[in-house]
């Protein structure tokens, strides 16, 4: 079946500027997660939703990051006022539920997000 | 597309040859493991986990060893071939709570011909 995508495969923007990244999950998992990776490094947690709550949110780095996922499916990660530093690699992941056996997250491709 | 792993240490092997990528965890409260495979441009690929009651687990052509002692993780793959070419992450997970992953620095797996 088909699995987590991500959209836009490439994003570049001006610095300030404002930015949306799209995360569709695997159906039917209700666990979502989004991850950032700078390069040569492993990803790093941003937020995590069951459903369409935000269980918790402690990774995003300040308030310029947002995230939500309105109808419990499709996420959107948003970005205000970009800096040069927001560049890398945003990561989805999603999985069939948030622990035991069944909470093995699958990954996306990734959105590159450039800042100039 | 994207390149992972430029600054990552980096492990050679002549293909046919046996691997092992070694980790070393952070938590000692951790009680869920998982390696990851990520080729370039691609997100990370599940490969293999073990809980912390284990301290080995085998899947096909890989094993993953896990000493709580000294909170080391390793992988190995058997029969090494071209295709294992890639940035190998372990990631743990804390007892008592979903699945957030808390990921390694990487290695990088080349495979020679």
């Amino acid at each position: 079946g088909a699995g987590v995508s991500q959209t836009p495969s490439n994003k570049v923007t001006e610095k300030g500027k404002y930015v949306e990244l799209r995360c569709d999950p695997i159906s039917g998992h209700t666990a979502l997660y989004w991850y950032r990776q700078s390069l040569g490094q492993g990803p790093e947690f941003l937020i995590y939703f069951q459903g369409t709550g935000a269980a918790d949110d402690s990774g995003l780095p300040n308030d310029r990051f947002f995230a939500v996922r309105p109808e419990g499916s499709v996420s959107t990660l948003k970005i205000q006022r970009t800096e040069r530093g927001d560049s890398a690699v945003y990561l989805c992941a999603s999985s069939l539920t948030s622990g035991g056996a069944f909470g093995t997250q699958y990954f996306g491709p990734g959105t590159r997000l450039t800042v100039l | 597309g994207e390149s992972v792993g430029l600054h990552l240490p980096t492990l050679s092997v002549q293909e046919g040859d046996n691997s092992i990528i070694n980790c070393a965890y952070s938590n000692s409260a951790s009680d869920y493991f998982i390696w990851y495979k990520q080729e370039s441009g691609k997100g990370p690929q599940f490969i293999i986990d073990i809980r912390s009651n284990m301290d080995k687990r085998q899947g096909q052509r890989v094993t993953v060893l896990l000493n709580k002692t000294v909170k080391h993780l390793s992988l190995q793959i058997a029969a090494t071939q071209p295709g294992d070419s890639a940035v190998y992450f372990c990631a743990e997970i804390f007892s008592g709570g979903y699945n957030k992953l808390i990921f390694g620095a990487g290695t990088r797996l080349a495979v020679h011909p």
